[in-house]
């Protein structure tokens, strides 16, 4: 059973316009969400973090929503670079140390 | 600033062969991961240490597979008699807090 799905496997979007990401979850004991992107051949990189506590974070470009009665998070890059193009994954974990990764939405910004 | 370093970067080996790979944290990290990654899937948990000791173990670690980290600092993850389906990338994680930090991954290829 799938508890983590990113339900889009591509995206692709304009430069400068919005860049949304998606993922949906069924296990509402999640409480800690992470975003990582990832270019081919590396390991993912950290980008933005969520608390079930908040339903908004936001760093730079980058801003995390979190709906908790719907059990979706949303990723929010604006604008949007073509830098952005890679895979992104959204990750959640239940009061521990370990995390439930989705199957990642990859992410085309064209120039 | 180090991040997370892994070697080797890249493994071939024949099915049947042991493998040993190591993974070094950020410094001040107390907690270390090891994930699985396979095409077109997310990271998957394997194994996580607080300091020396090893906290939890998914049950896709099997029999073969074993980790350590011995002096809370560096870790090893082993694969004993490789099978094909053993292929696959290998990443290590650590963190102080809930955001995990990854390294580059080491990618065993099995023939």
């Amino acid at each position: 059973d799938q508890q983590v799905k990113q339900n889009s496997p591509s995206l692709s979007v304009q430069e400068g316009r919005i860049s949304i990401l998606n993922c949906d979850y069924t296990n509402s004991m999640f409480d800690y969400f992470l975003w990582y992107k990832k270019y081919p051949a590396e390991g993912p990189t950290f980008l933005i973090s969520i608390s079930s506590i908040k339903d908004k974070n936001e760093d730079g470009r980058f801003t995390v929503f979190l709906n908790k009665s719907a059990k979706h998070l949303s990723l929010h890059i604006v604008p949007s670079q073509p830098g952005d193009s890679a895979v992104y994954f959204c990750a959640a974990s239940e009061g521990t140390y370990k995390y439930i990764f989705g199957t990642g939405t990859r992410l085309k910004v064209l120039a | 600033d180090t991040g997370v370093s892994q070697d080797p970067r890249h493994k071939i080996t024949k099915r049947g062969q042991n493998v040993t790979f190591r993974c070094d944290p950020i410094s001040e990290h107390n907690r270390l991961y090891w994930y699985r990654q396979t095409l077109g899937q997310g990271p998957e948990f394997l194994t996580y240490f607080q300091n020396e000791a090893q906290l939890e173990k998914s049950r896709l670690l099997s029999d073969r597979f074993s980790a350590e980290r011995p002096k809370g600092s560096f870790s090893t993850l082993e694969i004993q008699r490789t099978e094909q389906g053993d292929s696959a990338m290998y990443l290590c994680a650590s963190s102080s807090d809930r955001e995990q930090y990854f390294g580059p991954g080491t990618r065993l290829t099995v023939t």
